[in-house]
């Protein structure tokens, strides 16, 4: 009964590859988003999407991709991995309307 | 704009004593605040919320957190600190209008002594 699940909680790959990192919720909320969480714990939001839309791209590089093929699901696809990419990434779901955003349990991605 | 300012990257109590994270905010209009708990290795989870309802606000475990306004904090305390409270703590911040996202603070990390 996870609310924001995302997989996979780990991946480690080599620099230059793809790799997609996968979310769904199941609370019915109409607001997505992803955060990077960088090695000193600081959290920045990268993209939220409302009811399949992307709302906010917050300066990210464009080998950054969202895809929400629906509201209940989003999707962060990466090209050609840096180093500077290892993070743990977040999905997080709220309201519009709504106050808090509730969060995945995070996917720890490491690029070697 | 919107920003948080933890005072304190670490903050040590020791188990029983008074825990106080402190957390200012800057919001160009009125705002949602919270704070959120993260313990090693998983998400956050959320311990409170203020929404310009009550200014004393009670969370999960123990915790609760007081807006004030002309102080433009908000503080999270916890009379006596239990061993399972270490963790890293994270305030945030959220304009009431429109497609807003949180705001997060750099986090404090809260250490607990036996």
């Amino acid at each position: 009964d996870t609310a924001v699940s995302q997989t996979p909680k780990y991946l480690v790959t080599q620099m230059g590859n793809d790799k997609s990192i996968k979310c769904e919720q199941n609370l019915g909320h109409d607001t997505m988003y992803w955060y990077k969480q960088d090695s000193k714990k600081f959290l920045k939001i990268m993209f939220s999407y409302n009811n399949k839309e992307l709302i906010i791209n917050e300066t990210v590089p464009n080998r950054f991709s969202p895809k929400s093929p629906d509201k209940a699901h989003l999707n962060l696809h990466i090209n050609s991995l840096e180093l500077g990419d290892s993070a743990v990434y977040f999905c997080a779901s709220s309201q519009v309307s709504g106050a808090e955003a509730f969060f995945g349990q995070g996917t720890r991605l490491t690029v070697v | 704009a919107q920003s948080v300012t933890q005072l304190g990257s670490h903050v040590s109590v020791s188990e029983g004593a008074l825990v106080l994270l402190r957390c200012n905010y800057s919001s160009s209009v009125p705002p949602y605040l919270f704070w959120y708990v993260q313990y090693p290795n998983q998400g956050l989870q959320l311990l409170l919320k203020y929404t310009s309802a009550a200014t004393l606000v009670k969370g999960i475990n123990g915790f609760e957190a007081e807006f004030k306004k002309s102080e433009t904090s908000f503080h999270l305390t916890k009379p006596s600190a239990h061993m399972s409270d270490a963790a890293e703590y994270f305030c945030a911040v959220r304009v009431n209008s429109g497609y807003s996202t949180l705001t997060f603070g750099k986090g404090t990390m809260l250490l607990v002594s036996p």
